[in-house]
């Protein structure tokens, strides 16, 4: 069974980069599309972008300019990096895993991430 | 793919059937449709894939239905644990995309 677990401040100044990691356990880290959702309060999905255990990336075009994914294969973690946020990037943040031809099996319980001063 | 969701929300008492709509913008490859669960205060969970297939757990009163871009999930008897916001989200083209959303309520 997949665990993934998110971590990372839950407060971040606004024009400031907001940083998360998931950390991957009970899976191998291999074939997996490993990906961030978020959630502002009260309203729909958003997805984020993924990241291939080998690197390869892919980003959502309305986030792309702003957005890093990486991976730690040695240590089973990927990150986020969100720049510049502001308080529209206020959300409950999901990593999530995937693979080819498949919908997001296995998700983080979330971390809530405020953008404010 | 843009994905428009109806009703937004649907009020229906325990027993009776449910019937939630996903309309693609255009057409979903391979039929990459899910449908997911989600609860308050609760990450989403994954009811339906492939358009019609129940994941893994999934109760047999849901069921999943698909014709041309209209996608359908059914609740053949709601239960009192099936009160929650289901999404549909596409995984064929890149964005993959999410509906806004339907919130099933009790009646």
């Amino acid at each position: 069974q997949v665990q993934l677990q998110e971590s990372g401040p839950g407060l971040v100044k606004p024009s400031e980069t907001l940083s998360l990691t998931c950390t991957v356990s009970g899976a191998s880290f291999t074939n997996y599309y490993w990906t961030w959702i978020r959630q502002p309060p009260g309203k729909g999905l958003e997805y984020i972008g993924y990241i291939y255990y080998k690197g390869s990336t892919n980003y959502n075009p309305s986030l792309e300019s702003r957005v890093t994914i990486s991976v730690d294969t040695s240590n089973n973690q990927f990150s986020l990096r969100l720049r510049s946020v502001t308080a529209a990037d206020t959300a409950v943040y999901y990593c999530a895993s995937t693979s080819r031809g498949r919908p997001f099996d296995y998700w983080g319980q979330g971390i809530l991430v405020t953008v404010s001063s | 793919i843009v994905l428009a969701q109806s009703p937004g929300t649907l009020s229906l008492s325990p027993g009776e059937r449910a019937t939630l709509s996903c309309r693609a913008s255009q057409s979903v490859t391979s039929s990459y449709l899910a449908w997911y669960q989600q609860k308050p205060g609760q990450a989403p969970r994954l009811v339906i894939y492939a358009a019609s297939s129940r994941a893994t757990g999934i109760p047999d009163r849901f069921s999943g239905s698909e014709s041309g871009t209209e996608f359908t999930l059914t609740i053949s008897r709601v239960e009192p644990e099936d009160f929650a916001v289901y999404y549909c989200q596409q995984y064929a083209t890149s964005p993959h995309t999410f509906g806004q959303g339907t919130k099933l309520e009790i009646k």
